[in-house]
C-alpha cells in the first residue's frame, strides 16, 4: 500500500517561514503534488515536483528527494490568508494520487 | 478557468437509501475522480474514470458504484447508504493522463458533505 506522512498541525507567526515535511513510501513514483485547502473549500494546486530539487513559485517553494522519499513545502513571508490545510500527494501511475492526511497551518498575528 | 461543480453542498439521507452524487466539469477533461475526505485520513480515492463508460476502482470502492455516460459528468452512487458513509465527498478532473506529458494536475469541486442518519 501507499504510505504518506506529514505532520498534523503547525503554528507560525505572520511574516515568518514554515516548512511542511512529507515522507512517502509508495509502490511507484510519477510526481509529487502539494495542494492548499481552506476550510470548507476545494483543494487547489500549489506545486509539482517530479525531479529532485527545488521548485520556486513566489512565496511558496517545494523540494523533492526521490532517493529519500522526502519532500517539503516552504511557505515564506507568512500571511494570515495562508492559514489552511496543506496536502501532500504522490502519483504512482498515470492517474491516481495518494494523499497524506494533511497539515493544518495556523498563522498568528 | 476549469470549473468542477457538484450537485449539492450538503445532503442528509437515511440508512438504506440510494444516494446519487453528481459531478460536472466544463473543460473537456478526459479523467474524473471521486474521493472521500475524513479527518485524520485525508483524501481517499473511491473510483476514477479515464474515458466515457470506463471506470476503475480506487482504494475504497466497497459500497459505491459510479456512472459516466457523458464526458463531462461523473456520478457516484451509494447503493444502500450506511452511517459509515457519512463524509465529505470531493470530485476532481484532469485533462489527460501523465503519459501524455505535462503535469496533469487534478482540479477539485467544492465537495458534498453527506450525512447518513
Amino acid at each position: 500500500g501507499q504510505n504518506i506522512d506529514q505532520p498534523t498541525e503547525m503554528t507560525a507567526t505572520e511574516g515568518a517561514i514554515v516548512q511542511i515535511n512529507c515522507t512517502y513510501q509508495t509502490s511507484g513514483f510519477n510526481g509529487l503534488f502539494w495542494y492548499q485547502q481552506h476550510a470548507g473549500e476545494a483543494p487547489t494546486f500549489l506545486s509539482y515536483n517530479v525531479l529532485d530539487g527545488l521548485e520556486e513559485k513566489g512565496r511558496f517553494s517545494s523540494f523533492l528527494s526521490r532517493s529519500k522519499g522526502y519532500s517539503y513545502l516552504l511557505l515564506k513571508e507568512l500571511q494570515m490568508k495562508d492559514s489552511a490545510s496543506y496536502l501532500c500527494a504522490v502519483r504512482d501511475g498515470d492517474y491516481k494520487l495518494s494523499f497524506g492526511a494533511g497539515t493544518t497551518v495556523t498563522v498568528r498575528a | 478557468d476549469v470549473k468542477v461543480t457538484q450537485s449539492s453542498r450538503y445532503l442528509v439521507k437515511r440508512t438504506g437509501e440510494k444516494v446519487f452524487l453528481e459531478c460536472v466539469q466544463d473543460m473537456d477533461h478526459e479523467n474524473m475522480f471521486w474521493y472521500r475526505q475524513d479527518p485524520g485520513l485525508g483524501l481517499r480515492l473511491i473510483y476514477f474514470s479515464y474515458d466515457v463508460k470506463m471506470k476503475e476502482k480506487g482504494d475504497i470502492p466497497e459500497g459505491y458504484s459510479v456512472s459516466r455516460e457523458k464526458k463531462e459528468r461523473f456520478s457516484l452512487i451509494l447503493e444502500s447508504a450506511s452511517t459509515n458513509q457519512t463524509s465529505m465527498y470531493l470530485c476532481a478532473s484532469s485533462l489527460l493522463g501523465s503519459s501524455a506529458g505535462g503535469i496533469d494536475t487534478q482540479y477539485f469541486g467544492p465537495g458534498t458533505r453527506l450525512t447518513v442518519l
